[in-house]
């Protein structure tokens, strides 16, 4: 078993509507969860990033952290046509300088 | 927020020569950076963590005489693809984490290497 899993899509949905990404994992000792979102041939871009468990939120985005289910999600309302990317979840055990684990990724198109 | 800067941006050299990337956090120290390869529509891989002022830390397969990396500063890493074949050809981004700080990695636009 992979120590994260995520969904890799391709996940189309119409502008407006709502979209939920999540990961699974499987070590318990992570403890900060981060969502990137990647356009092509971009590095990514840090989106959200939350410390164990429960929600965060940032304008259209919202993080939540289920430690107990080792599951993670990012929602993310009214989407739009420029929403259009990949989304990586990343997580790791420690703070300050660690290597993050990622996901394969999520490719989501928002149709206008 | 924190930016991270590469260069080149896109490469392309013949098979045999070196390449080397430059990562620099522009407006942040950062004590570590990661590099990290990337191949089409697959998420990332972590081949090694730079930490400034010593010797960088490989993952497993990775070969440290392949892929060189020098941080000799606060602000800047260096990877160096020695006798790069095809196969070399990848996206290369690096990250880097503000020092003192929690683990949010910045990552840099992202180095196109194409070996021909």
């Amino acid at each position: 078993q992979k120590e994260v899993e995520q969904d890799p899509g391709p996940l189309s949905v119409p502008e407006g509507a709502i979209v939920s990404l999540n990961c699974t994992y499987s070590n318990s000792a992570f403890q900060y969860f981060m969502w990137y979102r990647q356009y092509s041939r971009k590095g990514p871009e840090l989106l959200m990033y939350t410390y164990s468990s429960g929600n965060k939120e940032d304008g259209r985005f919202t993080a939540q952290v289920d430690k107990s289910s080792k599951y993670i999600s990012l929602f993310i309302r009214d989407s739009q046509p420029s929403d259009s990317a990949t989304y990586l979840c990343a997580m790791s055990r420690n703070s300050g300088n660690t290597p993050l684990v990622f996901g394969k990724g999520t490719r989501l198109s928002v149709i206008a | 927020g924190a930016v991270v800067s590469q260069h080149p941006s896109r490469v392309i050299c013949k098979s045999g020569t070196s390449v080397k990337i430059e990562c620099r956090s522009l407006d942040f120290q950062a004590t570590t950076m990661f590099w990290y390869r990337q191949f089409p529509k697959k998420s990332l891989m972590l081949m090694a963590t730079s930490n400034e002022g010593s010797k960088a830390t490989y993952e497993q397969g990775v070969e440290k005489d392949k892929f060189l990396i020098n941080h000799a500063s606060l602000t800047l890493s260096t990877l160096t693809v020695t006798s790069a074949h095809p196969e070399d050809s990848s996206f290369y981004i690096c990250s880097a984490s503000l020092w003192g700080g929690p683990n949010e990695q910045f990552f840099g636009p992202g180095t196109r290497l194409t070996v021909l």
